[in-house]
């Protein structure tokens, strides 16, 4: 695939349960983002990666919050004892790296709703 | 911490009509970069425009352009000739020059197209 791909599209979980959703970025970028959209929202910052190194997660709302991306590669948001305040829209961004003119470029994004 | 503001929720537009959207922002930095994202109903974020704020002269991509106001920290966008496939919503994103990728986003602009 040529760009940003997320799964699932959509989710619904119940108060309570954990929730895993999957980025696969474009081959070969070295950065990747993850972003929160609330409903009529703009996106906010959750955490980045360059390669397998996070380095900043500043924008995670709680210590419920966690991502990885063990390869480099494939990153994977986790939510633990998911909250209704946690439903929004989970934007993965990835780019080519830290060079100052490199564009960031957006996947479709995960929606959650929590019941 | 920067921030992003964009005051115009709704904007509607003529077909083939010009219309700018609004956007200023806060920052203590000298050095940093400014974008415009469209975001369909699709979901999927697409950068329209970008901005180096070092550079004085105002970026264009086709029928995009913008007014880059660097003192009174604004950076408008216009779009010339409104086509009904640039009904989105925009959001208008800071970045800063240093090492740290994140973008910060405003409240977005909905925009919507008049036959």
């Amino acid at each position: 695939g040529a760009g940003v791909s997320q799964s699932p599209r959509y989710k619904v979980a119940k108060r309570g349960q954990d929730v895993a959703l999957r980025c696969d970025p474009i081959s070969g970028h070295v950065s990747l983002f993850w972003y929160q959209q609330a409903l009529g929202q703009g996106p906010e910052f959750l955490t980045y990666f360059q390669n397998e190194a996070q380095l900043d997660k500043s924008g995670l709302p709680s210590d419920r919050f966690f991502a990885e991306r063990p390869e480099g590669s494939v990153s994977t948001l986790k939510i633990q004892r998911t909250q209704q305040e946690d439903s929004a829209v989970y934007l993965c961004a990835s780019s080519l790296g830290p060079g100052l003119s490199y564009e960031q470029y957006f996947g479709p994004g995960t929606r959650l709703t929590v019941t | 911490a920067q921030t992003v503001t964009q005051s115009q929720p709704e904007m509607s537009v003529q077909e083939a009509e010009t219309v700018t959207l609004s956007c200023t922002y806060d920052t203590s930095e000298s050095d940093y970069y400014l974008f415009w994202y469209k975001q369909p109903p699709s979901r999927q974020m697409i950068l329209v425009i970008r901005q180096e704020a070092y550079k004085q002269q105002n970026a264009t991509e086709n029928r995009f352009s913008v007014n880059f106001q660097k003192a009174a920290k604004s950076f408008s966008l216009k779009i010339s000739d409104s086509q009904l496939g640039d009904a989105a919503m925009y959001f208008c994103a800071y970045r800063s020059a240093g090492g740290n990728e994140k973008l910060t986003f405003g409240t977005g602009t909905r925009l919507t197209i008049i036959p």
